[in-house]
């Protein structure tokens, strides 16, 4: 058990830019959240995956924002033309079984957006 | 809809003395409630969570919390501080499914020599 991953831990990047962030979720779990966390907030949910199936997306998610899970291991979050406002630290948490398990955190990619 | 309301966005305590950091809740179902620790550059960790059963649930590192229906409230406490507890704790929670956890804005707890 190697723990939720996610890379990179820190992007710089233009607004108007697309930016692409990974994570690599406790294996065997089937589970895989997306969280934005903003300074002085908790996280906020974004949305969820089942296996590689996308079950519940957060009004949160814009249009611009874009969530893949292809194999059901790896997850993908991707920002297109960033804004200022995006600027945050995205979670992955990752968890096995039904509703009730825990979830597992990574430690976060920070995302500035100059 | 659920929602999480954490009382003090900063406590300071002295070592050894006792911790307690508030959290109230809103559920419109019966709500499964957490308590997670968040330390400098780290992801999220889980002290406790209660789900169903006994409502006073033991964490790890010597935490507990009371699920208090009639208050609404999961209060975090833990009888002697340490150094080692400065961190930021979060509330959470989520209706039984579990997939659309709710957290509160955060508490974090400094802990004096």
């Amino acid at each position: 058990d190697t723990g939720v991953s996610q890379n990179p831990r820190h992007k710089i990047t233009k607004r108007g830019q697309n930016v692409t962030f990974r994570c690599d979720p406790i294996s065997e779990h089937n589970r895989l959240y997306w969280y934005r966390q903003t300074l002085g907030q908790g996280p906020e949910f974004l949305t969820y995956f089942q296996n590689e199936a996308q079950l519940e997306k957060s009004r949160l998610l814009s249009d611009r924002f874009s969530a893949e899970r292809p194999k059901g291991s790896f997850s993908t979050l991707e920002i297109q033309r960033t804004e200022q406002g995006d600027s945050a630290m995205y979670l992955c948490a990752s968890g096995q079984g039904s509703g009730t398990d825990t979830q597992y955190f990574g430690p976060g990619t920070r995302l500035t957006v100059l | 809809a659920q929602s999480v309301t954490q009382l003090g966005s900063h406590v300071s305590v002295s070592e050894g003395a006792l911790v307690l950091l508030r959290c109230n809740y809103s559920s419109s179902v019966p709500p499964y409630l957490f308590w997670y620790v968040q330390y400098p550059n780290q992801g999220l960790q889980l002290l406790l969570k209660y789900t169903t059963g006994a409502t006073l649930v033991k964490g790890i590192n010597g935490f507990e919390a009371e699920f208090k229906k009639s208050e609404t409230s999961f209060h975090l406490t833990k009888p002697s501080a340490h150094m080692s507890d400065a961190a930021e704790y979060f509330c959470a929670v989520s209706p039984d499914n579990n997939n659309d956890m709710r957290f509160g804005a955060g508490t974090r707890l400094t802990v004096k020599p």
